[in-house]
């Protein structure tokens, strides 16, 4: 079945620096998701990516959808405590409505 | 104002004992999913209604059941809850166009005794 790999499985960033999240589909998708969970909370969504090579940003987080339209980064800057918790992504396949999620990325952030 | 909401937020049962988790929509979408998510996991899919039709994950235990009464509202009954099935329930919806996106409710908390 459709499966979709996300690394790191953590993050530790100092405060201030950069980091990127990676997600990879074995198959072609539809769209991808970009969700973002506090701990304790549920997942939010952040954003969607549908075109080929699509690359939006919100604030200090942008995101990527690969040429293909089997993967997709995110990649955050200047990295603030609010960015604490985890970062999944989930895939559309084509022709589908049930997304498959990655594992997620839980960052953590060092003052 | 919410648009996906779950009821209880916590739950606490006994091993065994029936509960049933309830989520409602404002959203009238036409797909309601239910995940489970255990500790630093990701979402699994449990099931999901597509308007009336259900459709059960092929690995979703015989123990989780679901009802769909109107578009509005989605029930996740669990008939024996086991020490495993402790763990956040989520309920989502999301429409039927593949670029909808899916709307997560704030989750019920089951702890099982």
């Amino acid at each position: 079945g459709q499966q979709v790999m996300q690394i790191p499985q953590y993050q530790h960033v100092q405060e201030g620096e950069d980091f990127t999240t990676y997600c990879n589909s074995s198959t072609t998708l539809s769209n991808i998701q970009w969700y973002k969970q506090r701990p304790g909370g549920h997942p939010v969504f952040l954003i969607q990516l549908v075109k080929s090579g699509e690359v939006k940003k919100q604030k200090r987080l942008t995101f990527q959808f690969g040429e293909a339209k089997k993967n997709s980064s995110l990649h955050i800057t200047a990295t603030q405590t609010t960015d604490v918790g985890t970062y999944f992504c989930a895939g559309l396949p084509a022709n589908d409505y049930k997304l498959s999620f990655g594992a997620g990325t839980t960052v953590t952030v060092r003052a | 104002d919410a648009m996906v909401i779950q009821n209880p937020r916590y739950q606490v049962t006994q091993f065994g004992k029936p509960v049933t988790l309830s989520c409602s929509q404002t959203l009238n979408h036409n797909v309601m999913y239910w995940y489970q998510q255990k500790s630093s996991q990701a979402p699994k899919l449990l099931f999901h209604y597509y308007d009336k039709d259900f459709n059960n994950e092929a690995d979703t235990p015989d123990n989780f059941q679901s009802r769909r009464p109107n578009t509005s509202f989605c029930f996740l009954d669990i008939r024996s809850p086991g020490l495993g099935d402790a763990a956040m329930y989520l309920c989502a919806t999301g429409g039927s166009d593949t670029t909808d996106t899916q709307y997560f409710g704030p989750g019920t908390r089951l702890t099982v005794l």
